[in-house]
């Protein structure tokens, strides 16, 4: 079985730039995340859909960041327009249902300029 | 909200040593605990996690935690360090209300 699949892997943009992360979780996992993780410290969690439900984007920064769910399988996080401080990696996580334990993809690392 | 406290963001063992990794919780109401690794430039991988069935609790590649309630800790442990566990390794609480706090990390380095 497939895991989570996130892309691009690495992006590298100069700042005031838009970037967008896509995100593939397992078949059949209802709840997906989206989190952020700085160098040398842990995910952050940035939004949590159920489904199509955007249930928890409380740390979301809404004024450049956003994040949608359509049909409630792939996710795809925007970032309009990047800071430097946007620099880190952003994981995409889901789980079977809101009490499941999380799958990790691979994270895409990006580097503002 | 909770806290995940992990003690020491470096952690050096020699290979065949004993590996214990702290990570020390905020919640008076016991959690669901939970141990991730993560390799290099890939994503987290649960090891093991802590649903109130046993307070010691197996995982995979060798590692164990055990949850004391008293102590509000879970730490992690493996009998004998091998090369491949170095690592970083995060400690993670899911609230009542199915949200998830990872602590800072811990990275393992094994000496050969």
């Amino acid at each position: 079985e497939a895991g989570v699949v996130q892309s691009p892997r690495y992006k590298i943009i100069e700042k005031k730039q838009p970037v967008a992360f896509w995100c593939n979780p397992i078949s059949g996992h209802n709840t997906l995340y989206w989190y952020l993780q700085n160098l040398g410290q842990g995910p952050e969690l940035l939004i949590r859909y159920e489904n199509e439900e955007a249930v928890d984007d409380s740390q979301l920064p809404k004024d450049r960041f956003s994040a949608e769910r359509l049909k409630g399988v792939d996710s795809t996080l925007k970032i309009q327009p990047a800071e430097l401080g946007d620099s880190a990696v952003y994981l995409c996580a889901s789980s079977l249902d809101s009490v499941g334990e999380l799958f990790f993809g691979e994270g895409s690392r990006l580097t503002v300029l | 909200a909770q806290s995940v406290t992990q003690l020491g963001s470096h952690v050096s063992v020699s290979e065949g040593a004993l590996v214990l990794l702290r990570c020390n919780y905020s919640s008076s109401v016991p959690p669901y605990l939970f141990w991730y690794v993560q390799y290099p430039n890939q994503g987290l991988q649960l090891l093991l996690k802590y649903t109130s069935a046993a307070t010691l609790v197996k995982g995979i590649n060798g590692f164990e935690a055990e949850f004391k309630k008293s102590e509000t800790s879970f730490h992690l442990t493996k009998p004998s360090a091998h090369m491949s566990d170095a690592a970083e390794y995060f400690c993670a609480v899911r609230d009542n209300f199915n949200k998830f706090y990872f602590g800072s990390g811990t990275k393992l380095n094994v000496k050969p």
